[in-house]
């Protein structure tokens, strides 16, 4: 059974910094590009960043370019997110979402999420 | 980066009523658009990719629509589980700025 289970949410203050995790189990995570997606309390997902399966290739959302750093360890199974700088507008519930393409490999989407980790910041 | 807009942002519905939601993209996507439903408190899940083609397990109560700017989620007869949130997500700009819709609501009339 695929699960993707998130740690290392929490409060912290304007800032600062947090660095989440999301342990992998139940597939070759290898094989996989990964992605982060938060969502705002009351509000809407947004797409944070991607990474490749390899690590090799990885993209950010332009509120987050800078200050967010997405990286993954396959030996470990595990996916993370280091957050600097944390703002305000950070505050929100990060999921990690395995990314897979249909059989053409044209089509993609996400097929796996995690139940999310919240981040709140604030003073 | 492309912005999806979807409409309405929320809707009531009795159970047994036919509803459309509509998902429009800044920019032609093609077919690269999926709809998850989210219910509170719980992540999303997934239930068409490509525009139109339903995931596994999914009720064929739900089907989608459209291709270039203009999608659709229509469920055909509602049931009191489909009772969330929608989204609209596109993937023609995979791998990056893969954009949500804002969401619609479905509410009990």
């Amino acid at each position: 059974e695929v699960q993707l289970v998130e740690s290392g949410g929490g409060l912290v203050q304007p800032g600062g910094s947090l660095r989440l995790s999301c342990a992998a189990s139940g597939f070759t995570f290898s094989s996989y590009e990964m992605n982060w997606v938060r969502q705002a309390p009351g509000k809407g997902l947004e797409w944070v960043s991607y990474i490749s399966s390899s690590g090799s290739t990885i993209y950010y959302a332009d509120s987050v370019k800078g200050r967010f750093t997405i990286s993954r360890d396959n030996a470990k199974n595990s996916l993370y997110l280091q957050m600097n700088s944390l703002r305000a507008e950070d505050t929100a519930v990060y999921y990690c979402a395995r990314l897979v393409h249909d059989s053409s490999g044209y089509y993609h989407y996400f097929d796996y999420w995690g139940q999310g980790t919240l981040v709140t910041v604030s003073s | 980066a492309i912005r999806m807009t979807q409409s309405p942002s929320s809707l009531s519905a009795s159970t047994g009523d036919r509803v459309t939601i509509t998902c429009r993209a800044s920019q032609g996507i093609s077919s690269y658009l999926a709809w998850y439903q989210q219910k509170p408190g719980k992540a999303p899940k997934l239930l068409i990719y490509a525009a139109s083609t339903l995931q596994s397990g999914v009720p064929s109560r739900f089907s989608g629509s459209g291709s270039g700017t203009d999608f659709t989620l229509t469920i055909s007869c509602l049931q009191s589980e489909d009772f969330a949130t929608y989204y609209c997500q596109q993937y023609y700009s995979y791998p990056r700025a893969l954009t949500f819709g804002g969401g619609t609501k479905v509410e009990i009339k």
